[in-house]
């Protein structure tokens, strides 16, 4: 079965620190990748996300993503985070073909603190 | 502004009452979608739909069940017969169902508890 995995449920960092949030994807011939973020009580806001060419894709708020189709994996990173960062984010994949539904991670609480 | 909205944003309901979540989408999209969120579970599909009059089970479908009369509105009902109705539900929707590239645009959710 198809299959997302966000190795992390939480990330506690400090404010100006680098992050990166991991994502692993059961393989296929053709993936379609996003991340999205959720703030508390909100719906999801799509941060980024991958079709096809550049493996580096840039987001808002200063987030980028790298897919790496050898190690099935698109990993989420930021520089230098701030507090208002601190929200639930979440990876997902759609895997094409047929398929058209999306499936999610389960998401991974990042927090930063001052 | 374009987007979709959702009301209530908190609903309470008793054991043994169907209640309705509503969803409103002003972005010309063909798609619909609900999900069910529950805490470190994710996003899990409900019902979607592809096209007006048209409506597919997800992976959750039982205890739930939705119309698509309209293309901006896609309503969903918890029955009595769902045994664990307490989550946050988010509705979504995108341009095209048959496309994966499609970016799902979401609602702002609504919580339901159950008293």
């Amino acid at each position: 079965a198809q299959s997302v995995t966000q190795l992390d449920s939480q990330v506690p960092v400090f404010e100006e620190a680098p992050v990166e949030l991991r994502c692993n994807y059961s393989s296929s011939v053709s993936v379609y990748l996003f991340w999205y973020v959720q703030y508390p009580n909100q719906g999801l806001q799509l941060l980024l996300k991958y079709l096809s060419g550049s493996t580096l894709v840039k987001g808002i708020n200063g987030f980028e993503a790298e897919f790496n189709k050898s190690q099935t994996s698109f990993h989420l990173r930021k520089p230098s985070v701030h507090i208002s960062d601190t929200a639930e984010y979440f990876c997902a994949v759609s895997w094409g073909g047929s398929n058209y539904k999306l499936t999610f991670g389960k998401g991974t609480l990042l927090t930063v603190n001052p | 502004d374009g987007g979709i909205t959702q009301s209530p944003k908190y609903l309470f309901r008793k054991e043994g009452q169907n209640v309705t979540l509503s969803c409103e989408q002003n972005l010309n999209h063909d798609a619909m979608y609900w999900y069910r969120q529950d805490p470190g579970q994710g996003l899990r599909l409900i019902y979607y739909s592809q096209i007006v009059n048209d409506f597919q089970k997800g992976d959750i479908a039982e205890g739930y069940s939705v119309s698509r009369e309209k293309k901006e509105s896609f309503p969903l009902t918890v029955t009595s017969a769902q045994k664990n109705p307490t989550a946050f539900y988010l509705c979504a929707s995108s341009m095209l169902f048959a496309d994966s590239t499609d970016t799902q645009y979401f609602g702002p959710g609504t919580r339901l508890t159950v008293l």
